[in-house]
């Protein structure tokens, strides 16, 4: 698989469920981000979790790390309609300057109202 | 503070023309990055730029695809004598120079070959 590759493909749940996506990648990162990205438009930056953390908050967002495991996972708390989008993980494995993220193909998220 | 803007969001060409993509980055970042996303997959890294400088252009095609981003005016991705194997969307990021180097994302310009 490539790195960054997010699990399930697909995922659909009620409204107020919570939502829990995992991505796993392969070479050592300095940090693993995670973006939304609405149908058609752009992504937009959810939370950045670097190499020496485990666990990081922000709102509804709760993401963990295992370097162990080369793993990581994004838990949305109480879903809303408004959370249905695709979601990607992505790694900055980057040395030096040079910081190109590597994205999966993505979670594709559906919140049942 | 408005966002990294790109435009045209939509751009439509012919086989053999050339396409223009510009991108200006966040104010007070001075790192740019573009990205191709083909339709169902994630974002796959094409150059990364600094003023007047290519940092980065693993990702890019080796032929008709070029990348600019000059001391004054926004980052430009070209596409020279386009096929339709490069209809995509394409994604233009940036950064700051210091920290975690987040980058934001604008909202595209979406490439479609006739």
């Amino acid at each position: 698989s490539q790195q960054g590759e997010e699990d399930p493909q697909a995922l659909s749940i009620q409204e107020g469920e919570n939502a829990t996506m995992n991505c796993s990648y392969k070479t050592s990162i300095n940090n693993l981000q995670w973006y939304r990205q609405n149908s058609g438009r752009g992504l937009v930056h959810l939370i950045l979790i670097r190499s020496n953390e485990r666990e990081k908050h922000s709102g509804r967002l709760r993401v963990t790390l295992d370097t162990s495991k080369k793993s990581s996972s994004l838990l949305i708390t109480a879903s809303r309609a408004a959370d249905t989008a695709s979601y990607f993980c992505a790694t900055d494995r980057s040395p030096g300057s040079a910081r190109q993220l590597t994205f999966g193909s993505g979670t594709q998220l559906t919140v049942l109202p | 503070n408005a966002g990294v803007m790109q435009n045209p969001r939509h751009l439509v060409r012919r086989r053999g023309q050339e396409a223009r993509l510009r991108c200006s980055p966040m104010k007070g970042h001075s790192h740019v990055y573009w990205y191709r996303q083909l339709p169902e997959e994630g974002l796959k890294f094409m150059v990364y730029l600094q003023k007047e400088n290519i940092i980065d252009e693993s990702g890019m095609p080796k032929e008709r695809f070029s990348a600019e981003f000059p001391k004054e005016g926004p980052s430009i991705l070209r596409i020279q004598q386009v096929v339709r194997g490069d209809s995509a969307a394409y994604f233009c990021a940036s950064s700051q120079n210091k920290g975690d180097y987040e980058q934001y994302f604008g909202p595209g310009t979406r490439l479609t070959v006739t």
